[in-house]
């Protein structure tokens, strides 16, 4: 009965290659997030989407894409991986309309690019 | 300048000491404020949220204060458990519906 759940827990992949993170959440919420938290520790917002907009941080690379088939996933798809995307990628969800509800967190993917 | 910014410490305290962390948002057009506990290699759990007039979950207390655009959180008689990584996030709603992290501030309870 996991509230926000990502997979795979823990992905190693070469440089080059493409991939996919998968997260489902079963809370009804209707805004969900992908968050990329490197090895400084600093959580840095990388989407947000609801059934309504995809809010995209603009310093996040062209290779990174989510995808939504329904309110209730989130994937997050990586194409052309580099060395500097190493670092692990939290999914988190939100009741998007009511703005004091805080975001339910995943338990993370740990990224490894040899 | 960072959106919301916190001393990353560390605070290193003993066991039953009182400490208090601040942190401090740009925007003042900031709708919501929470306290989000990390713990090493987990994920962001939320502590409490914080509410204009403060509020309390036992040994826990946090304050807004809007007019110095800072919350604080302050904890009582220190546990080992509270050992971790505590988050500042703000949600500049409606805005934009997305909740800014501070970097954290890493908290160590020594016996």
């Amino acid at each position: 009965d996991t509230a926000v759940s990502q997979t795979p827990k823990y992905l190693v992949t070469q440089m080059g290659n493409d991939k996919s993170i998968k997260c489902e959440q079963n809370l009804g919420h209707d805004t969900m997030y992908w968050y990329k938290q490197d090895s400084k520790k600093f959580l840095k917002i990388m989407f947000s989407y609801n059934n309504k907009e995809l809010i995209i941080n603009e310093t996040v690379p062209n290779r990174f894409s989510p995808k939504s088939p329904d309110k209730a996933h989130l994937n997050l798809h990586i194409n052309s991986l580099e060395l500097g995307d190493s670092a692990v990628y939290f999914c988190a969800s939100s009741l998007g309309d009511i703005s004091n509800q805080p975001q339910h967190f995943g338990d993370g993917t740990r990224l490894s690019i040899l | 300048r960072k959106e919301v910014e916190q001393d990353p410490g560390p605070f290193n305290v003993p066991e039953g000491a009182t400490v208090a962390f601040n942190c401090t948002y740009s925007n003042s057009a900031s709708q919501s404020f929470f306290w989000y506990r990390q713990d090493c290699r987990k994920e962001p759990k939320l502590l409490m949220s914080v509410y204009s007039s403060g509020n309390e979950d036992g040994r826990f207390t946090a304050q807004l204060n809007r007019a110095s655009q800072y919350i604080s959180l302050l904890i009582r008689d220190s546990k080992l458990s509270d050992s971790a990584t505590y988050l500042c996030v703000v949600n500049m709603y409606p805005t934009g519906n997305q909740f800014y992290f501070g970097t954290g501030t890493s908290l160590t309870v020594i016996p």
